[in-house]
């Protein structure tokens, strides 16, 4: 069983609209939690770490469910800008990312 | 400049030849990471180094080599590359934060390598 799990998607989303994305992982240990968004044929950069009372960055906002083992992430009022790939990241100790295979979204005009 | 650089960026190589890929920061930071990502299996961790006299193998370690000439200095090698070796590879490095564990890693641009 992989690590962390993620709906590959895509996700075709018009602009404007609401998606949320999920994600799961295996090890009850993990202690960081992060989404990366990933643009095509670029690095991954940090859009936001995920914290255990959850937190919002402008129209992004991401939840965290120990219990469940749960990662999500809110996209409010999608732009075109924000089509990507996103990547839900557990990691045990802080260093050692394991990386989910990534969501891919697609907000349409 | 960016902060995290690789050379080179595209690579073409046969079979059998040996390459090295460079990365370089200008973070500062000790934590340093090579990745390679593959279409459908998202990326995975090769090796990792904490400064420069600690080197650790990640999930994927066989067949590469790496060397810490520097803290700002981290080399992958594929000593006698293969075609299952063509991926996209990403160096990153990381500051310690051992008070809260959210370390943010900064990856490179990313080296696109093919092996024939």
């Amino acid at each position: 069983r992989k690590e962390v799990e993620q709906d590959p998607g895509p996700f075709n989303v018009p602009e404007g609209a609401t998606v949320a994305f999920n994600c799961t992982y295996s090890n009850s240990a993990s202690q960081s939690f992060f989404w990366y968004r990933q643009d095509c044929r670029k690095e991954p950069k940090l859009l936001m770490s995920v914290y255990s009372s959850g937190n919002e960055d402008g129209r992004f906002t991401a939840q965290l469910n120990r219990a469940s083992q749960y990662i999500s992430l809110l996209i409010r009022d999608s732009k075109l800008s924000d089509s990507a790939t996103y990547l839900c990241v557990v990691s045990l100790a802080g260093y050692a990312l394991n990386f989910g295979k990534g969501t891919s979204l697609l907000v349409t005009p | 400049d960016a902060d995290v650089t690789q050379t080179p960026r595209n690579r073409i190589t046969k079979t059998g030849k040996r390459i090295m890929l460079e990365c370089s920061q200008t973070k500062g930071h000790d934590r340093m990471y090579w990745y390679r990502q593959d279409p459908g299996l998202g990326l995975r961790l090769i090796y990792y180094s904490f400064d420069v006299k600690d080197i650790n193998k990640g999930e994927i370690s066989d067949g590469y080599s790496v060397s810490r000439q520097a803290q700002a200095k981290f080399s992958l090698s594929l000593e006698s590359a293969i075609p299952n070796q063509t991926a996209l590879y990403f160096c990153a490095t990381s500051e310690a934060r051992s008070q809260d564990f959210q370390e943010t890693q900064y990856f490179g641009p990313g080296t696109r390598l093919l092996v024939l």
